[in-house]
């Protein structure tokens, strides 16, 4: 089982400031997926990306992955306060295992008004 | 076309009581995986189960923990003689089949233990 990094562990910013997350491991990514929580409930997928150098984009949410398939980065235009919570990468397992899902070990978001 | 329920949502419990979590998957989701997340960490897999069957329980420790998924009814996952360690929230998520490629989550159920 791989381990993957998250870093920053804890950001704070002002509300209309940009951000970055990012996501790493020393083996390459099957696929990997970033899900956001927010304060009592569970993990909310927001993407899955599979190619090396994909970019998605979801509304003011920018995802890469690494042209290697290595690393993951997370970037949100204009922060809003709506967008605090903990951000989490998670690779999916084998399918024919089951699918269980590897996380790192996320990034608490605090977006002050 | 309900989410994921789970309850309790909190559960406190006494060092060596029994702590019962409960885990209704989505319509349709015959899939069942539990995952527990201690405060300030991510989330780590526990067991993975389908109707009747505990498929990969591998991320379960050995000794007090117990899970099933029974024809009927939710899924349950059984802590017996819990200790303070134990305290941290339990989430499940539910999927249609192994191949798919999302899970769904439920609020989770944040057990205290005294």
């Amino acid at each position: 089982t791989q381990l993957l990094e998250q870093s920053p562990q804890f950001l704070s910013i002002q509300e209309g400031e940009n951000l970055t997350v990012y996501c790493n491991s020393s083996s390459v990514f099957s696929s990997l997926q970033w899900y956001r929580q927010e304060p009592g409930e569970g993990p909310v997928l927001l993407v899955t990306v599979v190619t090396g150098g994909e970019v998605k984009k979801l509304k003011r949410l920018t995802f890469q992955f690494g042209d290697a398939r290595k690393d993951s980065s997370l970037h949100i235009t204009a922060a809003q306060p709506g967008d605090t919570g903990l951000y989490l990468c998670a690779e999916p397992g084998v399918k024919a295992a089951g699918n269980k899902l590897t996380f790192g070990g996320g990034t608490r978001v605090l977006v002050k008004p | 076309n309900a989410g994921v329920m789970q309850n309790p949502r909190h559960l406190v419990r006494r060092r060596g009581q029994e702590a019962r979590l409960r885990c209704s998957p989505m319509k349709g989701h015959s899939h069942v995986y539990w995952y527990r997340q201690l405060p300030e960490e991510g989330l780590k897999f526990m067991v993975y189960l389908q109707k009747e069957n505990i498929i990969d329980e591998s991320g379960m420790p050995k000794e007090r923990f117990s899970a099933e998924f029974p024809k009927e009814g939710p899924s349950i996952l059984r802590i017996q003689q819990v200790v303070r360690g134990d305290s941290a929230a339990y989430f499940c998520a539910s999927s249609p089949d192994f191949s798919y490629n999302e899970q769904f989550f439920g609020p989770g159920t944040r057990l205290t233990v005294l």
